[in-house]
């Protein structure tokens, strides 16, 4: 079946650092999305990412998908202590009411 | 965005009994439901893909008859897990959304179910 991992799955940076997570998926993807769980919280979207080689950029944030579309990777610049949560990418075989396969996660932890 | 609602967020119960997690799309309606499980520290695993109007679709591994799954309206989901066990204590978290015209799932806010 499909798999998805992310690595790393612990990262620990200081306030105003950078951070990167990234994401491969065993199988090409239609899309892929990336959503944030905070601490005792739910899963919120964050972007989807649909063409080969896409980067889309959200103030600090920055996605980008693979020309194979099976891996993307997730940029923050200079984290801030609100940036703290688990990240999760979520790969869709295909468009519309489908299925999502979520990645093994990155947890990502501010050091003020 | 839309809003999803569960129900309830926490319930303990004993082993053996059985116990229902509504899942409600508030602002919108939802042909397809999806419910997760997840372990702490851990990933959201997909258990089955709920169709309002016809049977759920589970995901390998998952008993349906353990964790059953109702979509009787295009607003809410039902899953129940029956006899529940202790190895059944997870945080059980639903999704609506993913049409052709919006790729996002908007989550509910998970229901954490402790069997003792």
């Amino acid at each position: 079946g499909q798999q998805v991992m992310q690595i790393p799955q612990y990262q620990h940076v200081q306030e105003g650092e950078d951070f990167t997570t990234y994401c491969n998926s065993s199988t090409t993807l239609s899309n892929i999305q990336w959503y944030k769980q905070r601490p005792g919280g739910h899963p919120v979207f964050l972007i989807q990412l649909v063409k080969s080689g896409e980067v889309k950029k959200q103030k600090r944030l920055t996605f980008q998908f693979g020309e194979a579309k099976k891996n993307s990777s997730l940029h923050i610049t200079a984290t801030q202590t609100t940036d703290v949560g688990t990240y999760f990418c979520a790969g869709a075989l295909r468009f519309g009411n489908e299925k999502l396969t979520f990645g093994t996660g990155t947890r990502l932890t501010i050091i003020p | 965005g839309a809003v999803v609602s569960q129900h309830p967020s926490r319930v303990i119960c004993k082993s053996g009994t059985s116990v229902k997690i509504e899942c409600r799309s508030l602002d919108f309606q939802a042909t397809t439901m999806f419910w997760y499980r997840q372990f702490p520290k851990q990933s959201l695993m997909l258990m089955a893909t709920s169709n309002e109007g016809s049977k759920a679709t589970y995901e390998q591994g998952v008993e349906k008859d353990k964790f059953l799954i109702n979509h009787a309206s295009l607003t809410l989901s039902t899953l129940t897990v029956t006899s529940a066990h202790p190895e059944d204590s997870s945080f059980y978290i639903c999704s609506a959304g993913g049409t052709a015209s919006s790729y996002e799932q908007y989550f509910g806010p998970g229901t954490r179910l402790t069997v003792t």
